[in-house]
């Protein structure tokens, strides 16, 4: 129980375009979801927490309105980067809660911008 | 500043022996503290959570131990097997609001045969 999957698990994309991030809860229904970027060989830094039907709540230091957040359901959140550039580059990994302590991750989306 | 430390050097063992592996923290209080094992390219999967109340807590060949005096976590995992090479997280957590956790940068476990 409690798988998160993520889709696309890595993609290509030029400066200037925006993409887009699912991060899905499979078997259970996420009151909360948790956007984390890692950059190689350090921590997961969390960018903005989501629950369900609520706007999230960001980081400091993590624009907004460059990565936008919905959690249209509670099993569907999406991140968007807007407007990427090669500093976006980064492993993007969602998880996902339910009223609980633990968190449980998704399998983590590889963004490389050109 | 709230401060997590692993040790950055990667842990080199044999097969069969018992890897121990530290999380110290400073400035912050935690509720709870998780341990999360990654590999490469992939999203961490949780191990075990023990509160601020608890000194140790179990798991099959899993064993990890909390002093809030110390503000140390120490976790072992025993009779350690070439499958147990991964990155090992220590995160920190503080009950109510959203649960938001504090993650270490990780620990590099290599178990050799």
């Amino acid at each position: 129980g409690a798988v998160v999957s993520q889709h696309p698990s890595w993609v290509i994309c030029k400066s200037g375009t925006s993409v887009k991030i699912e991060c899905r809860s499979l078997d259970f229904q996420a009151t909360t979801m948790f956007w984390y970027r890692q950059f190689p060989k350090q921590s997961l830094m969390l960018m903005a927490t989501s629950n369900e039907g609520s706007k999230a709540t960001y980081e400091q230091g993590v624009e907004k309105d460059k990565f936008l957040i919905n959690h249209a359901s509670l099993t569907l959140s999406t991140l968007t980067v807007t407007s990427a550039h090669p500093e976006d580059s980064s492993f993007y990994i969602c998880s996902a809660s339910f009223r609980t302590d633990t968190q449980y991750f998704g399998p983590g989306t590889r963004l490389t911008v050109l | 500043s709230q401060k997590i430390e692993q040790n950055s050097e990667a842990l080199n063992i044999q097969e069969g022996k018992t890897a121990t592996l530290t999380c110290n923290y400073t400035n912050y209080s935690p509720a709870y503290l998780q341990w999360y094992r990654q590999d490469p390219g992939r999203g961490p999967v949780f191990l075990l959570l023990i509160r601020e109340n608890e000194k140790e807590k179990r798991k099959e060949r899993l064993k990890v131990t909390f002093d809030t005096t110390l503000k140390q976590s120490l976790f072992h995992i025993t009779a350690s097997q070439p499958a147990d090479s991964a990155t090992y997280l220590c995160a920190l957590g503080a009950s109510g609001g959203y649960n938001k956790l504090i993650f270490g940068a990780g620990t590099r476990l290599a178990v050799h045969p």
